[in-house]
Order: structure tokens, then sequence, then C-alpha cells
């Protein structure tokens, strides 16, 4: 597809079980981007790639939180343990440079 | 630290009318300026961007204004539309990954 791609898009998990959200950027984009949006809030930067450069994780919540990007494309999210206050939507976006960012249509994350 | 202060939180505005939304910055280091548009269940999607190179930018019925010394800029939506209905999101960056404000829920009624 042309947009970013993000899986799964509902994902229900019970507290303490460690889950990864996958997201696929639109292609030859080098920056990519993690946020998180619980209801009727706002975007929380989570974590920032650019190309080969070491990811800007200053967002990351907590050391259960953590990701990775292979190949300088597939990004995965990983939250470890997963608690109640991690239920949110995580958005995913990507950017051919450090201007302006598309997003994915999002993971709705419920933690039970 | 909030980095960009959006204002109004919600706002109803009449079918036709103007809507406007504000937004404030501290970061002088910024120097991209865009507003995303999300609708429910959907992602945040790139509405308009502005450099501070310009004082203003239109596209269609919607116009950004940016004033650099006062370190403010707003979105103008011109003749506004029942599918207008969302949320708004100013953002900003520099050599940093985007930032966003807290967003204002637009309804347009007729």
């Amino acid at each position: 597809g042309a947009g970013v791609s993000q899986s799964p898009s509902n994902k229900v998990t019970e507290k303490g079980k460690d889950v990864e959200l996958r997201c696929d950027p639109i292609s030859g984009h080098t920056a990519l981007y993690w946020y998180r949006q619980s209801l009727g809030q706002g975007l929380e930067f989570l974590i920032y790639f650019q190309g080969n450069s070491a990811p800007d994780k200053s967002g990351l919540p907590s050391d259960r939180f953590s990701a990775e990007r292979t190949g300088g494309s597939v990004s995965t999210l990983t939250i470890q343990r997963t608690q109640q206050e991690d239920s949110a939507v995580y958005l995913c976006a990507s950017s051919p440079s450090r201007l302006g960012a598309f997003f994915g249509q999002g993971t709705r994350l419920t933690v039970v | 630290q909030q980095q960009v202060k959006q204002s109004p939180q919600s706002l109803i505005v009449q079918k036709g009318g103007i809507s406007i939304i504000n937004c404030a910055y501290e970061n002088t280091a910024f120097d991209y300026f865009p507003w995303y548009q999300q609708f429910p269940g959907k992602g945040p999607a790139l509405l308009i961007a502005i450099r501070p190179d310009v004082s203003e930018k239109k596209e269609g019925r919607f116009t950004i204004s940016f004033n650099k010394s006062a370190k403010q800029f707003s979105l103008h939506i011109m003749d506004s539309q029942p599918g207008d209905s969302a949320t708004y999101f100013c953002a900003a960056s520099g050599n940093t990954p985007l930032v966003f404000g807290k967003g204002t829920r637009l309804s347009v009624i007729a």
C-alpha cells in the first residue's frame, strides 16, 4: 500500500503480558516516529528514528517500553509487563525528512 | 513542559462561518509548523504546514497565519462545513521530533 501500515489494528491483552506492535512505513521514508494517544488526549511522543542515527528515545515512559527499526524500514514497539495505564492508541508515522509526518491508523491497545 | 500550547480545547461554529484555532510556542529553534486533522478512529492527517520565512499560507479554505515575533500561529478555516468537524492539532519541530498541541475539537453545526 501507499500509506503507513500498522498491525494489529486492535489488541487486547492481559495485565502483565508483553505485546509487540508493528509499523510498516512508507517506502523510502527515512524518519519514523511512535506516538501514544490516550482517549480524547493529544499525541505523546515516544521514540524517533532517523536514518542510521541513534534513535531519540527521550519520550519512552519507562524501561518497559522499547522499539527497534530493522533495515531502516519496519519498526516494532514492544511493551513488556503491560499495565492498565498502557491502554491507548499507538500511532506510527513516517517522513521523507524531518519535516512533516504521515500517520498510520494506529493500534488500539487495551490492557485488561 | 508543554512546548506547544493550543486553544481553544473545543469550538462550535455555524456552517459557513470561520473557525480559528491558535497555537503558541516557546522554542525559537522550531522552524516547521504543520497542522493535522483527525477524524474519530483514524490517524492524524497532514492538512497544511508553514515555515517561518512566510507570514501566511493558504490552501483552499485553510489558511495558516504565522507571527514569528509573537511565537504564535493559527489555523483559519473559511466557510466551515459539517465535514470539517474533527479534532485539529498544531505541531512544531526544529532539530527535534514533532511536538503536538493538545488538540481542538471542532464541531460545525448546520
